[in-house]
C-alpha cells in the first residue's frame, strides 16, 4: 500500500479554519484520497475522499496537489466537537481484488481544538 | 437504518476463556471488515467479507480468531483461548463494493483480557 505521512498532532482554536497536511510521494495514478476521523470512543467516520480535483462536502474541503503528491484536508470554522484524530489514507480504485478493498490506517494527526 | 451496530461494547474475559463479538452492518451493504485498534494505534484489517465469502485474512488473525458472516448479514468473530495480547478494540465497518464508496464503522467492542 502508498504510504501517507501526517503530523502526529496539530492545534487549532474554534472558529477558525484548520488544513490538515498530508503527503503521500508514492500515490498511483489509480488511488484515491481518503479522509477519516475518529472521535474518542468512537470508530472512524468517514469525512471526504478525492482523486484528482478538489472536493468540498457539508463537513469539509480537500485540496489536492496538482501532482497529486499531498493533499490538505480543510475544516472551514473548527469546533469542539471536531477534536479528533484525522487519518489520510490512500485506497486503489481498482475493485475487485482484496488489496484494494481494505483502508490502511497509519497513525493520523491529532487534531486540538481550544476557545 | 441506525447504521454499524456492535455487540457487546465492553468486554472482560479471564485469559483462555473464548469470546464472541457480533456485528450487524448497513442492511444493503454487500462488505462488512473487522479490524482492531490498540491505544495510540490506527486501526489494524484483520479480515473482511463480501456476502458470506471471506475474500481476505491479514497475517494479524492467528488461528485462534475466525470470523463468519452466515447469509451475508450479521458477522461474527470469535477469539479462543484469549491472550493478554488480544485486548484492544475490535472495529466492524460496512461498506458497498462501489468505486470510491466510504466505509461505516461500528462503535466498537473493547475487549480487556485480564
Amino acid at each position: 500500500d502508498a504510504k501517507t505521512t501526517q503530523p502526529n498532532s496539530m492545534e487549532s482554536n474554534e472558529e477558525e479554519p484548520v488544513h490538515l497536511p498530508c503527503n503521500h510521494s508514492t500515490i498511483s495514478g489509480t488511488d484515491y484520497i481518503h479522509w477519516y476521523r475518529q472521535l474518542p470512543s468512537q470508530g472512524p467516520e468517514y469525512v471526504i475522499h478525492g482523486l484528482t480535483s478538489n472536493v468540498n462536502n457539508r463537513m469539509a474541503s480537500l485540496a489536492i496537489a496538482e501532482d497529486r503528491k499531498s493533499s490538505t484536508l480543510i475544516l472551514h470554522r473548527a469546533t469542539l466537537r471536531d477534536a479528533a484524530v484525522y487519518y489520510c489514507i490512500l485506497r486503489d480504485a481498482l475493485l475487485n481484488t482484496g488489496t484494494a478493498s481494505k483502508l490502511t490506517f497509519g497513525t493520523g494527526t491529532r487534531l486540538q481544538v481550544t476557545l | 437504518d441506525t447504521g454499524v451496530s456492535q455487540n457487546p461494547r465492553h468486554k472482560i474475559t479471564k485469559r483462555g476463556q473464548n469470546v464472541t463479538f457480533r456485528c450487524d452492518p448497513i442492511s444493503e451493504h454487500n462488505r462488512l471488515y473487522w479490524y482492531r485498534q490498540t491505544l495510540g494505534q490506527g486501526p489494524e484489517f484483520l479480515t473482511y467479507f463480501q456476502n458470506e465469502a471471506q475474500l481476505e485474512k491479514s497475517r494479524l488473525l492467528s488461528d485462534r480468531f475466525s470470523a463468519e458472516r452466515p447469509k451475508g448479514s450479521f458477522s461474527t468473530l470469535e477469539i479462543q483461548r484469549t491472550e493478554q495480547g488480544d485486548s484492544a478494540m475490535y472495529l466492524c465497518a460496512s461498506s458497498l463494493a462501489v468505486q470510491g464508496w466510504g466505509y461505516t464503522f461500528g462503535s466498537g467492542t473493547r475487549l480487556t483480557v485480564v
